[in-house]
């Protein structure tokens, strides 16, 4: 099993729904998990950081269920502006980020 | 003017030549990393660094080697390329701020390398 599994998608959602992904992770000491945003042949950019049970920017929400070692991205109000690959990342204990393949959203008009 | 610079942007290259990859920050972090992609597997680590004297191999650092030369810079190096190191080349920091924050990766914009 791979340290951090993710569906590569695509998902396909018209504006304004909202789109959720989840992120699995095998290693339950994990404390830090990040969602990355990245544009085709782009560099990842930070969406967000998650340290307790969960995080809220925006739109934008992360939830962690440590019982079930997920962590999940909600979108609300989805954009054309939002089709993107979502990266997740959890921190190992040498402070290294473990990634994810990718989630790839498409939004449409 | 970005945060993170990558040099070169492009570059293809033979087999067998030494090639050589350059990272530059401005953000004051101690922690640098090297990273390549490759279409569906994701990030992996070649090789990071967490303070000028130090440096820690990554996942996959076999072919690769790198020279931290000053906080703000952290290269990378290809001796002998070969084609399956065809990938996308991110470099990355962390670690100027205290707390938890300490541990977010910032990426430079990426190296696209093609060895033929």
């Amino acid at each position: 099993r791979k340290e951090v599994e993710q569906d590569p998608g695509p998902f396909n959602v018209p504006e304004g729904a909202t789109v959720a992904f989840n992120c699995t992770y095998s290693n339950s000491a994990s404390q830090s998990f990040f969602w990355y945003r990245q544009d085709c042949r782009k560099e990842p950019k930070l969406l967000m950081s998650v340290y307790s049970s969960g995080n809220e920017d925006g739109r934008f929400t992360a939830q962690l269920n440590r019982a079930s070692q997920y962590i999940s991205l909600l979108i609300r109000d989805s954009k054309l502006s939002d089709s993107a690959t979502y990266l997740c990342a959890r921190m190992d204990s040498s402070y290294k980020l473990i990634f994810g393949s990718g989630t790839r959203l498409l939004v449409r008009p | 003017d970005a945060d993170v610079t990558q040099t070169p942007r492009n570059r293809i290259t033979k087999t067998g030549k030494r090639i050589m990859l350059e990272c530059s920050q401005t953000k004051g972090h101690d922690r640098m990393y090297w990273y390549r992609q490759d279409p569906g597997l994701g990030l992996r680590l070649i090789y990071y660094s967490f303070d000028v004297k130090d440096i820690n191999k990554g996942e996959i650092s076999d072919g690769y080697s790198v020279s931290r030369q000053a906080q703000a810079k952290f290269s990378l190096s290809l001796e002998s390329a070969i084609p399956n190191q065809t990938a996308l080349y991110f470099c990355a920091t962390s670690g100027s701020t205290s707390g938890v924050a300490m541990n977010e990766q910032f990426f430079g914009p990426g190296t696209r390398l093609t060895v033929l």
